[in-house]
């Protein structure tokens, strides 16, 4: 079975720093990623996903089948990318189902 | 366009009760997943509804039922609850069932309580 793994529970980083928030699947075959956020009292909603291989809100993520890796990264963080932050997984022929990772917390500090 | 929607926003029960969620799609989709998110989780899949037929369904137990209706609407049945049942549940929408890359809309979410 697929499973998603966020081993960062919360990250914490000053405004104009560096963001990476990492993410590592397993699964055999050929999955699909994606990236969720979910801002304070606001519904859970697409970021990005990699077939697209766009920047979205300047984050970008990049899928590493070696690493079986899909790192959420930004250059310079602002403060209203602090959010929660869900990886995602939709495996091939599994219909529309998505395996979420449990998510990390990003709290951009001034 | 309307986004998902989702009532009731929160819902307390007792042990052994039975619930129903519902969840109207946005429109020109048709397929719903229902997902639960427990507190600290991420969400997890419990099944999809394509064009009123059961279409995947993640480890949960028979007590949990679904429905969906001609105009794609949805509804979440979960008999005999159990504590263990409280969580927030999450209905997306999206078109076209199987199709990948189909993106999935989420509704804000029912708040279930167990007691």
């Amino acid at each position: 079975a697929q499973r998603v793994t966020q081993p960062e529970k919360l990250l914490s980083v000053f405004k104009g720093a560096p963001v990476e928030l990492k993410c590592n699947y397993s699964y055999s075959g050929s999955p699909e990623l994606f990236w969720y956020v979910q801002y304070s009292r606001q519904r859970l909603q697409l970021l990005l996903r990699h077939i697209s291989r766009e920047s979205i809100k300047g984050f970008t993520a990049d899928l590493n089948k070696g690493e079986t890796s899909f790192h959420l990264k930004k250059p310079f963080a602002q403060e209203e990318d602090s959010a929660m932050y869900y990886c995602a997984l939709r495996v091939t022929g599994g219909g529309n189902k998505l395996t979420f990772g449990t998510g990390t917390q990003l709290k951009v500090e001034l | 366009e309307t986004g998902v929607t989702q009532s009731p926003t929160h819902l307390i029960k007792t042990r052994g009760q039975q619930v129903t969620l519902r969840c109207s799609s946005q429109s020109g989709h048709n397929t719903v997943s229902w997902y639960q998110q427990a507190l600290g989780q991420g969400p997890q899949f419990i099944f999809q509804y394509y064009r009123e037929e059961e279409n995947g369904r993640g480890n949960f137990p028979p007590r949990f039922s679904g429905l969906q209706f001609p105009n794609y609407s949805s509804e979440l049945n979960v008999n005999a609850l159990e504590l263990d049942d409280s969580a927030l549940y999450l209905c997306a929408s999206s078109f076209g069932g199987s199709a990948l890359g189909e993106t999935q809309y989420f509704g804000p979410g029912t708040r279930l309580l167990v007691l």
